[in-house]
């Protein structure tokens, strides 16, 4: 697709379930990012991918989050056992390179997640 | 660790005023990156501009423009003639390239231009 692609858009879960978000980036953006946005955290970063190497994970709240990415493409965010402290909108962003080098990040538009 | 404040949390204009967001950032590393990103009500983040610490030439694109200074670790962003179609949050975020490549973004300003 055109641009980076989230989904679902919106997911209602009950507190203590587990949930999955997925990602689809931009065709050939080897950097891929998980972002989450939340009233009064602003924009937190959660965890990248860099072609084949290790993820960064320093940004993960705890362990009930992990994401892993296949294929060097679509890439699936997971919340274990969810809170209501969990409930953001998260973006997922993609960029030819890492942003370091000055690639710009191109964001979905996010999934809301609300847990009752 | 590098750290970026836009400290105007909301700002209300009226149609064909201009406006200046302000933002300001903090780091140890003497090579990296800036970032303006604009969020309609939509909830896209749109990426504006990039800006590498070693070109400090101001930029301007149509309304748009971009002062900055490395002296005040400021970049700050001007809408001339606001529409109200700019209401938006804007982000002000920053790149380093020393090893850590995600961006750490501002709080973000609330523009608010109304008719």
């Amino acid at each position: 697709g055109a641009g980076v692609s989230q989904s679902p858009s919106n997911k209602v879960t009950e507190k203590g379930k587990d949930v999955e978000l997925r990602c689809d980036p931009i065709s050939g953006h080897t950097a891929l990012y998980w972002y989450r946005q939340s009233l009064g955290q602003g924009l937190e970063f959660l965890i990248y991918f860099q072609g084949n190497s290790a993820p960064d994970k320093s940004g993960l709240p705890s362990d009930r989050f992990s994401a892993e990415r296949t294929g060097g493409s679509v890439s699936t965010l997971t919340i274990q056992r969810t809170q209501q402290e969990d409930s953001a909108v998260y973006l997922c962003a993609s960029s030819l390179r890492g942003t370091g080098v000055g690639t710009e990040a191109f964001f979905g538009q996010g999934t809301r997640l609300t847990v009752v | 660790a590098q750290k970026v404040t836009q400290a105007q949390t909301e700002i209300s204009v009226v149609e064909k005023e201009d406006v200046t967001l302000d933002c300001v950032y903090e780091t140890r590393d003497t090579t990296y990156y800036l970032f303006w990103y604009k969020q309609p009500p939509s909830g896209e983040l749109v990426f504006l501009i990039r800006r590498n610490s070693f070109d400090e030439q101001n930029e301007i694109s149509g309304r748009y423009s971009w002062n900055f200074q490395k002296s005040t670790s400021s970049f700050n962003f001007t809408i001339t003639a606001s529409q109200v179609v700019d209401s938006a949050v804007y982000f002000c975020a920053l790149s380093e390239t020393s090893g850590y490549s995600t961006l750490t973004f501002g709080k973000g300003t609330m523009l608010l231009v109304s008719p």
